[in-house]
């Protein structure tokens, strides 16, 4: 079993939809989660992180973070054109522990 | 500006051949990584630091080094030990007290 899991897509939204992204952990102590975007060919940006259980919202996007089922997802509203990238999910322990343990993306594209 | 420089861009390597990838970062940040990518996969841990002078092998150092002489510089070197180098390098770095880590643009290498 992958420490982290992620559907590597393509997942093909039209534009306008929601868009949902979804992301399976192993390690039950791990604490802090990210979504980072990666443009094909770019570096990886930040887009979201959670700590707690529950949703985060932050304009277009909403991580929710579900512990006791070890998952997390991203929902992108209003899908743009130029939100089509790949789209990564990172887990870290926290508490000290610097390594986050990434899972190899889902490639998401918006259908104009 | 502030933010994470990576050179060079883009390397080529002959076989046998070791190479260094430089990174270089002026956020005063205390931690410094450097992750590999092979495409249409996640991001793997090669080395990472989380001080001057220190440095921690992550998930796949075999034929790989680095140093970590000041705060602001990580060198990573691909050695001739390393037999599947092409890959995009990405360094990233993360202030002290915060989970969240920012990465450079990224070195691409290719063995020729």
């Amino acid at each position: 079993q992958k420490e982290v899991e992620q559907n590597s897509g393509p997942l093909s939204v039209p534009e306008g939809a929601i868009a949902s992204l979804n992301c399976t952990y192993s390690d039950r102590v791990s604490q802090s989660f990210f979504w980072y975007r990666q443009y094909s060919g770019k570096s990886p940006e930040l887009i979201m992180s959670i700590y707690s259980n529950g949703d985060k919202e932050d304009g277009r996007f909403t991580a929710q973070l579900n512990k006791a089922s070890q998952y997390v997802s991203l929902l992108i509203r209003d899908s743009q054109p130029s939100d089509s990238a790949t789209y990564l999910c990172a887990v870290g322990r926290g508490f000290g522990n610097e390594k986050l343990t990434f899972g190899t993306g889902t490639r998401l594209t918006i259908i104009p | 500006d502030g933010g994470i420089t990576q050179s060079p861009k883009y390397l080529f390597r002959k076989e046998g051949q070791n190479v260094t990838l430089s990174c270089e970062q002026n956020l005063n940040h205390d931690a410094m990584y450097w992750y590999r990518q092979d495409p249409g996969q996640g991001l793997r841990l090669i080395y990472y630091s989380q001080i001057v002078n220190d440095f921690q092998k992550g998930d796949i150092a075999e034929g790989y080094s680095v140093s970590r002489e000041k705060k602001e510089s990580f060198p990573l070197t691909v050695t001739s030990a390393q037999k599947n180098p092409t890959a995009f390098y990405l360094c990233a770095s993360k202030p002290g007290t915060a989970y969240t880590i920012y990465f450079g643009e990224g070195s691409w290498l290719t063995v020729v």
